[in-house]
């Protein structure tokens, strides 16, 4: 079953705009969470992440909101650019014995010029 | 840092032949994690190494595959007979014990005729 749901499937934005992806999970025991970028061709690179222990994090134009109560957490990409369409996937960091990275299908960004 | 290097990026081969797919982690890199992507059921954890040993290989489909990891340095991951519905991209991924972010490499695209 899908632990961590992600939305939009895809996503249009105009440059200079808020692109907005948002995922929730389901399972408490997860300690981190990143967000992983794609471009065609290439394999995902880590974006950012945050720990359950913290609301917020930004580096540079991007920003994790993380509400624990509510099991949800989203990327924020602040003034996208046209550099930015490719697929985002957020994940959460299973802890314990068998830690894995439980991951979301992904959205697909296009940043229109 | 040369990365995580998978060979090869492409292979075409036709059904019932043994493929075999390829992998150099990051020196220094305790986990090896080998992933399939396709467009319908998006990142799959196929089996994830700690120190050369498997610990979850719940997610290889079936026993056509197999990996091995024989050292540090090298791991395999082998479809034998392969079938059309085993095209997909298949990525390699490692990590340092003490952290979380993973380093993708870039992937072998494999289409089965």
């Amino acid at each position: 079953q899908q632990q961590v749901k992600q939305s939009p499937q895809s996503l249009i934005v105009q440059k200079g705009g808020i692109s907005i992806i948002n995922c929730a999970y389901e399972n408490t025991a997860f300690d981190y969470f990143p967000w992983y970028q794609q471009f065609p061709g290439k394999g995902p690179a880590l974006l950012i992440a945050i720990r359950p222990d913290v609301s917020e994090k930004k580096e540079g134009r991007f920003t994790i909101s993380f509400n624990k109560s509510a099991k949800q957490f989203s990327l924020h990409i602040m003034d996208s650019q046209p550099g930015d369409s490719a697929t985002y996937f957020c994940a959460a960091n299973q802890a314990g014995n068998n830690r894995k990275l439980i991951w979301g299908l992904g959205t697909s960004l296009a940043v229109n010029p | 840092d040369a990365g995580v290097i998978q060979s090869p990026r492409h292979e075409v081969t036709e059904m019932g032949q043994e493929v075999t797919l390829r992998c150099k982690p990051i020196s220094g890199h305790d986990y090896l994690f080998w992933y399939r992507q396709t467009m319908m059921r998006g990142l799959e954890l196929l089996i994830y190494f700690n120190n050369n040993v498997p610990i979850d290989d719940s997610g290889m489909p079936e026993d056509r595959f197999s990996a091995k990891m024989p050292n540090a340095s090298f791991s395999t991951l082998k479809i034998q007979p392969s079938e059309p519905r085993d095209s997909a991209v298949y990525f390699c991924a490692s990590r340092r014990d003490t952290t979380y972010g993973y380093t993708f490499g870039s992937g072998t695209r494999l289409t089965v005729v």
